[in-house]
């Protein structure tokens, strides 16, 4: 079953702009983590935020983690054609056992 | 330092046939993930090993669907007989000791069944 659920599902922007995407779940976690999957590949590790921390950066990126929400979002400032991929979001829940869940995903598309 | 490798990159086969994919991870990686990702749709986890063992294989369906890792390295996913909602990417993944560590992925199979 589909943990987490992004939105939007699309989002189409302009070369230079900021992207947000939201990812929300529905059980406690011990991360989440951000993935890029550009198109006829696999995906690519962004950032691993831990269920302790509220807000992590790494480069134009920046994702926002709020527990009592059950939710998480990832902004991607000053965007560039080469950001145009689906992300997903990937939760760690509390089960027992050490898995990822991944959501449904949201498709960027940035125009130059 | 070599990522996961997958083969065949494309596979097409009539249902009721039998298909095989192969993964090699990043040496040294002890968790192995397949996740099958139907087109639109999130990576969904088939199953998880271990070093040799399985860690979680609840989504496999066993009915159709195996898998090993020999010797803690490469792995193979089969399925058999295959039906057409079995059409999707299947990706294998790799981490260094799968708890709270990002996942390396490979490029995936891309499988048709006609």
């Amino acid at each position: 079953s589909q943990q987490g659920e992004e939105d939007p599902q699309a989002l189409s922007i302009q070369e230079g702009e900021n992207a947000t995407m939201n990812c929300s779940y529905k059980t406690s976690i011990n991360n989440l983590q951000w993935y890029r999957q550009n198109s006829g590949r696999g995906l690519v590790h962004l950032i691993l935020i831990r269920s302790n921390e509220r807000e992590k950066h790494s480069g134009r990126l920046r994702v926002t983690l709020d527990t009592s929400k059950k939710s998480s979002s990832l902004l991607i400032t000053a965007s560039r054609a080469a950001d145009t991929a689906s992300y997903f979001c990937a939760t760690d829940p509390f089960s027992g056992t050490y898995k990822y869940i991944f959501g449904t995903g949201t498709r960027l598309k940035v125009l130059a | 330092e070599a990522g996961v490798a997958q083969s065949p990159r494309y596979k097409i086969i009539e249902k009721r046939q039998s298909v095989a994919f192969w993964c090699n991870p990043i040496s040294g990686h002890a968790t192995l993930y397949w996740y099958q990702q139907i087109l639109g749709q999130g990576p969904k986890l088939l199953i998880q090993f271990q070093n040799n063992g399985v860690v979680d294989d609840s989504q496999l369906p066993k009915d159709r669907f195996s898998a090993e890792r020999l010797k803690g390295v490469d792995s193979t996913l089969k399925i058999q007989p295959a039906k057409l909602e079995d059409s999707a990417v299947y990706l294998c993944a790799s981490s260094l000791g799968g708890y709270r560590e990002k996942l390396f992925f490979g490029s995936g199979t891309q499988l048709s069944v006609l």
